[in-house]
């Protein structure tokens, strides 16, 4: 079964700082990659998402994302934080099965201080 | 377009009332989805459907049922709510390898 570990549960950062949030999955075949963002009170926004070809992953707001197979690992960055990235970020595993599920990590929530 | 919308945004419920949740989509995706969010455990999956007329169960189905009448909507239903069932409620419908997911529903069970 796959699964998503994420291993850090709450980041603090000063805004303008980097910041790299850690993802590591477990499945047997190429999974299929996604970093979602949750403000508060709200859904989930798409990221960024990894299929296949450049292991490197240019997303919304700034972000990206780098597949590193002998890792197992899809981890999110960030060259500078701004104060409106204060959010809790998903990580998020899938395959092409009939119906396409995803598996998440439990979430990462980030601090941004000022 | 709207979306994906659910409603409503905010109930409580006492133990062993039902209530039914409904997810609209206007985008006409096959694959729809009922995912509950828990403080430090992400989204777990209660039931998918891949077409109307079509539900399956996910990692968390029991006491949840859903059905899928039209394409565009899928309803969550809870016949005999448990406190236990107190959750944030997210629908999904999927695009080209993407899904997309509604505001939510923050339910409560006393």
């Amino acid at each position: 079964a796959q699964s998503v570990t994420q291993p850090d549960i709450h980041i603090t950062v000063s805004e303008g700082a980097s910041l790299e949030l850690r993802c590591n999955y477990s499945y047997g075949a190429t999974p299929y990659l996604f970093w979602y963002v949750q403000s508060p009170g709200q859904g989930l926004q798409l990221l960024l998402k990894y299929f296949s070809g450049d292991t490197l992953v240019q997303g919304i707001k700034g972000f990206e994302a780098e597949f590193k197979r002998s890792q197992s690992s899809f981890n999110l960055r960030k060259p500078s934080v701004h104060w409106s990235d204060a959010a809790e970020y998903f990580c998020a595993v899938g395959y092409t099965g009939t119906a396409s599920k995803l598996t998440f990590g439990t979430g990462t929530r980030l601090q941004v201080t000022l | 377009n709207a979306g994906v919308t659910q409603t409503p945004k905010f109930r409580v419920l006492k133990t062993g009332q039902s209530m039914t949740l409904l997810c609209a989509q206007d985008m006409n995706h096959e694959y729809m989805y009922w995912y509950r969010q828990d403080p430090g455990m992400g989204l777990r999956l209660i039931h998918y459907s891949v077409g109307e007329g079509t539900t399956a169960k996910g990692e968390v189905p029991d006491g949840y049922n859903v059905s899928r009448l039209k394409k565009q909507n899928f309803l969550l239903g809870l016949e005999s709510a448990a406190p236990s069932q107190t959750s944030v409620y997210f629908c999904a419908s999927k695009g080209y390898n993407e899904q997309f997911f509604g505001p939510g529903t923050r339910l409560t069970v006393l």
